[in-house]
């Protein structure tokens, strides 16, 4: 079993509040991922850290932000909710790169609604 | 740019039948190959990858994969289904080439239903 926690799991909030999206891994993984989930859709990768101090941004354009102040906490921040954020968002960690066959482990997934 | 091609959004199977779910993924070198299982209301998680070696890979609840080079496919069968198999697969590729060691590239994944 997974040892890798994200909340809130549902979250529904009004347009231009602010939120963030917790993730904790204790698993001691130096990479750590963010991951978008709409229905019907591949899962699309928004921000990866490879290790504490160091964020990037994935493949998909996205208007939040993370940090990576620890090593098991990698939390991301919408500063301006609007509707089109609305989507499930998903955690992930790995010890080794996917690139060179190494396994994710998921949390269970944020699933955010803005109204 | 590599992609997955799931073919089936959904597919319908009754208790003890075979399981077979097909993923084709276009790509110049061989990659990484994973499958990934999500049950509803949860995060996903490997049920099998294939890296180097033998091309029949064995994964967990009975689920295997073979990779045919040839057919650049990695399709995934089970031989009876179970109802608890009812959830979303996803097939996922990753770059080996060594250009984007972070990059796993998903299919958009085929929800298996399990009549009794």
């Amino acid at each position: 079993e997974a040892d890798i926690y994200q909340t809130p799991r549902y979250l529904v909030i009004g347009t231009g509040k602010k939120i963030t999206l917790e993730c904790s891994q204790t698993m001691g993984h130096d990479k750590m991922y963010w991951y978008q989930q709409d229905p019907g859709m591949e899962l699309h990768l928004i921000h990866y850290s490879y290790g504490v101090n160091s964020t990037e941004k994935g493949d998909l354009s996205s208007e939040s932000t993370v940090s990576r102040i620890r090593t098991e906490h990698f939390p991301l921040t919408l500063e301006s909710a609007r509707p089109s954020h609305t989507s499930q968002y998903l955690c992930a960690s790995s010890e080794l790169w996917t690139g060179v066959g190494g396994e994710l482990f998921f949390g269970e997934g944020s699933r955010l609604t803005v109204l | 740019a590599q992609s997955v091609t799931q073919l089936g959004s959904h597919v319908s199977v009754s208790e003890g039948a075979l399981v077979l779910l097909r993923c084709n993924y276009s790509s110049s070198v061989p990659p990484y190959l994973f499958w990934y299982v999500q049950y509803p209301n949860q995060g996903l998680q490997l049920l099998l990858k294939y890296t180097t070696g033998a091309t029949l890979v064995k994964g967990i609840n009975g689920f295997e994969a073979e990779f045919k080079k040839s057919e650049t496919s990695f399709h995934l069968t089970k031989p009876s289904a179970h109802m608890s198999d009812a959830a979303e697969y996803f097939c996922a590729v990753s770059d080996r080439s060594g250009g984007s060691n972070y990059k796993l590239t998903f299919g958009k994944g085929t929800l298996l239903t399990v009549n009794p």
